[in-house]
């Protein structure tokens, strides 16, 4: 099956830094990715869409000057939390929707575990 | 509205105990997907099962088995003869066909299966 891999799988950063977080398509061509972020004992919220070459939509709630989203390839989306602080502490997971297939094939990394000090 | 509730937060059972987790969704799609996934203490979300919004017919894969019923809006999951390596978190998720093939999650049931 398709794979998809993020890097680094955890991180542990000091409070003002940013950090990145990458989300690959391994064997498959990724037109549109999808980033998550999931607090302890809590759900996956979507925070952003990522598209090929164009500008990510962030949901409601989400600063996108805070989460930098560029998707520059079909294989390679990245996160950078700028300026990170505590509460930005959460397992990031990102999806990849495979363009070669019909519409409901869509594919999880394993998540970044950020924890910010 | 989207929504997915998981109303059962946490489950404990003994081994070989069956047990269901319940899933109800809402939304006015009428093409739309339905997903289970697993989550372990790893953290990587291992998929289930999919299942399309005009695909009613009830599956069954190993101990795992799906009822799917449109008329209540359920996609119930039941293990059967649960095993300690069960353990874990499960989410029930719904993909409209509208919405930009986003993927709205339901919050979780953290299933404990003690030996």
């Amino acid at each position: 099956g398709a794979v998809v891999s993020q890097h680094p799988s955890w991180v542990i950063c000091k409070s003002g830094t940013s950090v990145k977080i990458e989300c690959r398509s391994l064997d498959f061509q990724a037109t549109t990715m999808f980033w998550y972020r999931q607090f302890p004992k809590q759900s996956l919220m979507l925070m952003a869409t990522s598209n090929e070459g164009s500008k990510a939509t962030y949901e409601q709630g989400v600063e996108k000057d805070k989460f930098l989203i560029n998707h520059a390839s079909l294989t390679l989306s990245t996160l950078t939390v700028t300026s990170a602080h505590p509460e930005d502490s959460s397992f990031y997971i990102c999806s990849a929707r495979d363009r070669g297939v019909t519409s409901y094939e869509q594919y999880f990394g394993p998540g970044t575990r950020l924890t910010v000090t | 509205a989207q929504k997915v509730t998981q109303a059962q937060t946490e489950i404990s059972v003994v081994e070989k105990e069956d047990v269901t987790l319940d899933c109800v969704y809402e939304t006015r799609d009428t093409t739309y997907y339905l997903f289970w996934y697993k989550q372990p203490p790893s953290g990587e979300l291992v998929f289930l099962i999919r299942r399309n919004s005009f695909d009613e017919q009830n599956e069954i894969s190993g101990r795992y088995s799906w009822n799917f019923q449109k008329s209540t809006s359920s996609f119930n999951f039941t293990i059967t003869a649960s095993q300690v390596v069960d353990s874990a978190v499960y989410f029930c998720a719904l993909r409209p066909n509208t919405g930009g093939f986003k993927t709205i999650f339901g919050a979780g049931t953290r299933l404990f299966v003690k030996a």
